[in-house]
């Protein structure tokens, strides 16, 4: 089956920018989905398509996809970006949407 | 104002059975995908299950397929989910999500509070 793997945790001082990563293999031929999770509440969507933001979603997050790997990348990243973020993606070789383990942001 | 409210969830024996429902409000209920996502305590997502807007085509996760079923009701707005035969691993928190789209490959751009299922004897 189809996997995705994401760092469990990344840090990043506020004001700065985020990477959070996630691979699979050929995940360039797929669209990526990102959603972030604060504590205690329901996922969000942030970016759709690779590198789409919906509306509502600040300028400050974006992403890219080639080759094996995607990144969300947080610019000017604030406090209140600390959450869990979670990568997606299509594998329609076996119709299943596959999600990324998650990395925890720390604003620090 | 797009909204989903889950009900359902509870605690069951193992091998027992539950049925979740999404309730559905704000927007053309038949025209978008939707799906089921679970997340065990402390854990990540977990994708279950998928129905098209027209309700034709499903799709299931691997670890719950031949137990579960999803369905849709578009004269009541509510989506379903069936869980038969449920086992102590399929505990966690159940979601339902509006996909951007009618068809399956579409993001989950809209999420409900979810629903806690717990499976313990």
């Amino acid at each position: 089956s189809y996997e995705l793997t994401q760092p469990p945790s990344v840090s990043v001082s506020p004001g700065q920018t985020a990477s959070i990563p996630c691979s699979g293999d050929k995940l360039g031929d797929k669209y990526v989905c990102w959603y972030h999770q604060k504590p205690g509440q329901s996922p969000v969507l942030v970016i759709y398509q690779d590198s789409k933001r919906p509306s509502g979603i600040p300028e400050r997050f974006s992403g890219s996809n080639s080759g094996n790997t995607a990144t969300l990348t947080i610019s000017g990243t604030q406090a209140m970006d600390e959450a869990d973020y979670f990568c997606q993606a299509w594998d329609s070789s076996t119709a299943n949407w596959v999600f990324g383990g998650g990395t925890k942001l720390a604003v620090l | 104002e797009v909204q989903l409210l889950e009900s359902g969830g509870g605690l069951v024996q193992p091998g027992g059975s539950l049925r979740l429902s999404c309730a559905a409000s704000g927007f053309t209920f038949s025209s978008y995908a939707m799906s089921w996502v679970r997340q065990a305590p402390g854990k990540g997502l977990e994708w279950v299950s998928a129905v098209s807007g027209s309700g034709g085509t499903t799709f299931y996760a691997d670890s719950v397929k031949g137990r579960f079923t999803i369905s849709r009701d578009t004269s009541k707005n509510t989506l379903f989910l069936q869980m038969n035969s449920l086992r102590a691993d399929d505990t966690a928190v159940y979601y339902c999500a509006k996909q951007t789209r009618g068809y399956l490959e579409s993001a989950f751009g809209i999420w409900g509070q979810g629903t806690m299922v717990t499976v313990s004897s």
